[in-house]
């Protein structure tokens, strides 16, 4: 079956510190990786998505996330963060064929100043 | 343009009562995605349409049903409401079918049931 783990429920870091949010997965075919970011009432934005090749991609917003197939991890990281970057981070999973998503149950970043 | 729209914003229901949510895709996407996103957790798929068609389905009872129209605008129905049921509901669309496609995601229905 499919699933995304995300250990971390929440998170603080101080502005201009790294960030690593953790993100596991269980998928049966070759997985489509995705990190998304919600923010209080908007929608959900995607940061940065992984289909094939180079292992590390980049994003928007400053993100990159790393996809190591023997960890089934694809954990996302900021060099430094900034205080606009609080919000929720979701990790999904999805079928190729399909808009279908397995999603993360989420990790709330807080930013202290 | 216009991003994903969703209407209404709030809505409240009572148990056992009917509630429809509608979603209007970007212009030019004809594939619209719906999830339940409640409290505390990450979203949940429960429909995908494509060209009006069916595409996939979550696991979700029977009272959930939903329909694409030929302006690709799309309608979730919700019967016999549960308590269970009070959620962000999400709407998503793309241009087409497949995760080669981005996903753009609505600000979504928050529909409290009572």
């Amino acid at each position: 079956a499919q699933s995304v783990t995300q250990p971390d429920i929440h998170i603080t870091v101080s502005e201009g510190a790294s960030l690593e949010l953790r993100c596991n997965y269980s998928y049966g075919a070759t997985p489509y990786l995705f990190w998304y970011v919600q923010s209080p009432g908007q929608g959900l934005q995607l940061l940065l998505k992984y289909f094939s090749g180079d292992t590390l991609v980049q994003g928007i917003k400053g993100f990159e996330a790393e996809f190591k197939r023997s960890q089934s991890s694809f954990n996302l990281r900021k060099p430094s963060v900034h205080w606009s970057d609080a919000a929720e981070y979701f990790c999904a999973v999805g079928a190729y064929n399909f808009n279908k998503f397995y999603f993360g149950s989420g990790t709330k970043l807080n930013v202290k100043p | 343009d216009a991003g994903v729209t969703q209407s209404p914003t709030h809505l409240i229901k009572t148990r056992g009562q009917h509630v429809t949510l509608r979603c209007s895709p970007i212009s030019g996407h004809k594939s619209v995605s719906w999830y339940q996103q409640v409290l505390g957790q990450g979203p949940q798929f429960i429909f995908q349409y494509y060209e009006k068609e069916e595409r996939g389905r979550g696991n979700f009872p029977d009272r959930f049903s939903a329909r694409q129209f030929p302006n690709y605008s799309s309608e979730l129905n919700v019967n016999a409401l549960l308590l269970g049921d009070s959620a962000l509901y999400l709407c998503a669309s793309s241009l087409a079918d497949g995760l080669l496609y981005e996903q753009y995601f609505g600000p979504g229905t928050r529909l409290t049931v009572t």
